[in-house]
């Protein structure tokens, strides 16, 4: 029972154009949600988050945008840089003070920039 | 330091055999976090402390694995009697609070033949 989905294995952007990552949840419970960047063969790298209280958040190039009746939230890029390639990964986690703080994690999605 | 550290990069060990991974958090950071990445895209969580307290250790396998986080000493992951199903990239991750974004490590590539 996948609780974090992000149906788009990949996507191609053209540089300079936003790229919008979508990711979908079935549980809840979450509160907190974070988008996470990660090269091969690195550890995956914190981008930027979003409480369950706000409906967006913006940091530079990157918002992050949470509908939570549809329990859907969207990262946009804009605009993409090739040195934005990588796989793109949602995860979530809650609820806060319930006594766990793992993350659950979507399959991700390898976001192509091209010069 | 101001990264997770994981050690070491690589391990490699035949089926039945002890398997020990390490890791650093970043200093000042109180919970700590262990993933099992099996199939490429895919995390497992096993377990979390908060400092040297197991916090939640719902995902960890009952038998063969184990978890420390002793003070002043890097934690430890350890598998025993390794199996092939162990292959994996396990990764570590530290945070300041409890719920706020965790910080990870590069990982472990651990590989059983």
């Amino acid at each position: 029972d996948q609780q974090v989905k992000q149906n788009s294995p990949s996507l191609s952007v053209q540089e300079g154009r936003i790229s919008i990552l979508n990711c979908d949840y079935t549980n809840s419970m979450f509160d907190y949600f974070l988008w996470y960047k990660k090269y091969p063969a690195e550890g995956p790298t914190f981008l930027i988050s979003i409480s369950s209280i706000k409906d967006k958040n913006e940091d530079g190039r990157f918002t992050v945008f949470l509908n939570k009746s549809a329990k859907h939230l969207s990262l946009h890029i804009v605009p993409s840089q090739p040195g934005d390639s990588a796989v793109y990964f949602c995860a979530a986690t809650g609820p806060s003070g319930a006594g766990s703080y793992q993350l659950t994690f979507g399959k991700g999605t390898k976001l192509s920039v091209i010069p | 330091g101001e990264e997770v550290a994981q050690t070491p990069k690589h391990l490699v060990r035949g089926e039945g055999q002890k398997a020990k991974l390490y890791c650093a958090p970043i200093k000042g950071h109180s919970y700590v976090f262990w993933y099992q990445q099996v199939l490429k895209n895919e995390f497992k969580f096993l377990i979390s402390f908060q400092n040297e307290n197991v916090f939640d250790e719902t995902g960890m396998p009952k038998e063969r694995f184990s978890a420390k986080c002793l003070p002043n000493s890097p934690c430890s992951l350890e598998i025993q009697a390794t199996k092939l199903e162990d292959s994996a990239v396990y990764f570590c991750a530290s945070s300041h609070w409890s719920n706020q974004p965790q910080h990870f490590g590069d990982g472990t590539r651990l590989s059983i033949l």
